[in-house]
């Protein structure tokens, strides 16, 4: 099975600063990565992908992610951090189940506090 | 206005009683999802559909139960069976494509008492 590991459950920045939320993956064959956020008590939000082409994937909210295939990773980036970013933010990746479909499985999430 | 609503917002449920969480969606979308998110847990998946009447079981299944009667709608029974349902439950929706992104609903917060 494809798998996703968040190593931080925590992330800290100050405001203005860049920030860096981790994501390393497990697959066999290409991977189909997902960066979604959340904001509390709300459903998850989808900030970008990474399918294939480019390795450095832009989305919403002027978040970027790179995709790494020789370190397995894809960090979720922002080159300066706004305190509305506090959130938490989950990677996924296209696993494909027994009868052939295809549903992402989530990592377990990284809280990003920004600070003023 | 498109989207994918669910409903109630929060509920509350005694011990031994079945309770059915509503996700409806008018994104025309084939594929619909439930998760099942406590703290620290990230999501785990409960049940998924990627067609009219068919469902498969995800990761924890045992408890729950689903239909997929409509196209728009996937409600979820959480069941007495159930041995600790107090968590926040999203549904989700995409199209069928493998490539495409989830569309997530605002979530209900299930609370036993």
């Amino acid at each position: 099975a494809q798998s996703v590991a968040q190593p931080e459950d925590q992330v800290n920045v100050a405001e203005g600063n860049p920030l860096t939320v981790k994501c390393t993956y497990s697959v066999s064959g290409n991977p189909y990565l997902f960066w979604y956020v959340q904001y509390p008590n709300r459903g998850l939000q989808f900030l970008l992908k990474y399918i294939t082409g480019d390795n450095l994937v832009k989305g919403s909210y002027g978040f970027e992610a790179e995709f790494n295939k020789s370190q397995t990773s894809f960090h979720l980036k922002k080159p300066s951090a706004l305190v509305s970013d506090s959130a938490l933010y989950f990677c996924a990746v296209r696993d494909r189940r027994s009868g052939g479909s295809y549903i992402p499985t989530f990592g377990r999430g990284t809280s990003l506090i920004v600070h003023p | 206005d498109g989207g994918i609503t669910q409903s109630p917002k929060y509920l509350f449920r005694k011990e031994g009683q079945n309770v059915t969480l509503s996700c409806e969606q008018n994104l025309n979308h084939d594929a619909m999802y439930w998760y099942r998110q406590d703290p620290g847990q990230g999501l785990r998946l409960i049940y998924y559909s990627q067609i009219v009447n068919d469902f498969q079981k995800g990761d924890i299944a045992e408890g729950y139960s689903v239909s997929r009667e409509k196209k728009e709608s996937f409600p979820l029974t959480v069941t007495s069976a159930q041995k600790n349902p107090t968590a926040f439950y999203l549904c989700a929706s995409a199209p069928q494509s493998s490539y495409n992104e989830q569309f997530f609903g605002p979530g209900t917060r299930l609370t036993v008492l």
